[in-house]
């Protein structure tokens, strides 16, 4: 069984450019959840995924987008990228909603300059 | 508001040392979840634990939901265990995980 993925392990960008970062989900989970993790603190919900269906947004602005596809894997983008947004980017998978047990990838750290 | 606070914030153990961590969360919840986090970044899960308690090797962990908090006990530390360890929650009706801000620990040899 393979776990989650997430590609790239290290990324550094420009203030003002995009971003692509991409999770696969673990086998037979259809959930995908993405979060951002600043120094020091703990991860914060942005937004999650269910059969390619966004299902609830944290308080991110709306140059933070995803899409799920149809394998259920995910990709999370960011436009106009900010300092702030130098972080480490999580994905979790599930095997559905509610409070069923999450399983987190090692992660994407972004660095924006 | 619904929040989740973990304690302490940081602990510095002693090898062979015993120690509890705690995690309040402020509403009722299907789902908690404590996890270590590598120097790497990566979220090792350690407890799926909405109730009860649970038991693997040194590490144990109890929820009281009714009373709203979760404790995770680790025995025996090893420098290996040192690094922050989050406990998260989803509330009821929800299916966000929602963190705490972690407790820093470190064994010293």
């Amino acid at each position: 069984e393979t776990g989650v993925t997430q590609s790239p392990t290290h990324l550094i960008k420009t203030r003002g450019q995009q971003v692509t970062l991409r999770c696969s989900s673990q086998s037979g989970h259809n959930t995908v959840s993405w979060y951002q993790q600043a120094l020091g603190q703990g991860p914060q919900f942005i937004f999650q995924y269910y059969r390619e269906e966004e299902n609830g947004r944290g308080n991110f602005p709306p140059r933070f987008s995803g899409l799920q596809f149809p394998n259920y894997s995910s990709e999370l983008n960011v436009n106009a990228l900010e300092l702030d947004d130098s972080a480490l980017y999580l994905c979790a998978s599930s095997l559905s909603l509610g409070g069923n047990e999450q399983y987190f990838g090692p992660g994407t750290r972004l660095t924006v300059t | 508001g619904i929040q989740v606070e973990q304690s302490p914030p940081d602990l510095i153990l002693q090898e062979g040392a015993n120690s509890t961590l705690r995690c309040n969360f402020s509403d009722s919840v299907n789902n908690l979840q404590w996890f270590h986090q590598n120097p790497w970044g990566q979220l090792i899960n350690l407890f799926y634990i909405p109730s009860g308690t649970k038991q693997n090797g040194r590490l144990s962990a109890t929820t009281v939901a009714t009373e709203r908090y979760s404790l995770l006990y680790i025995s025996s530390s090893q420098t290996t265990d040192s690094g922050v360890y989050f406990c998260a929650v989803v509330f009821y009706g929800g299916s966000r995980l929602t963190f705490g801000e972690g407790t820093q620990l470190t064994v010293n040899p």
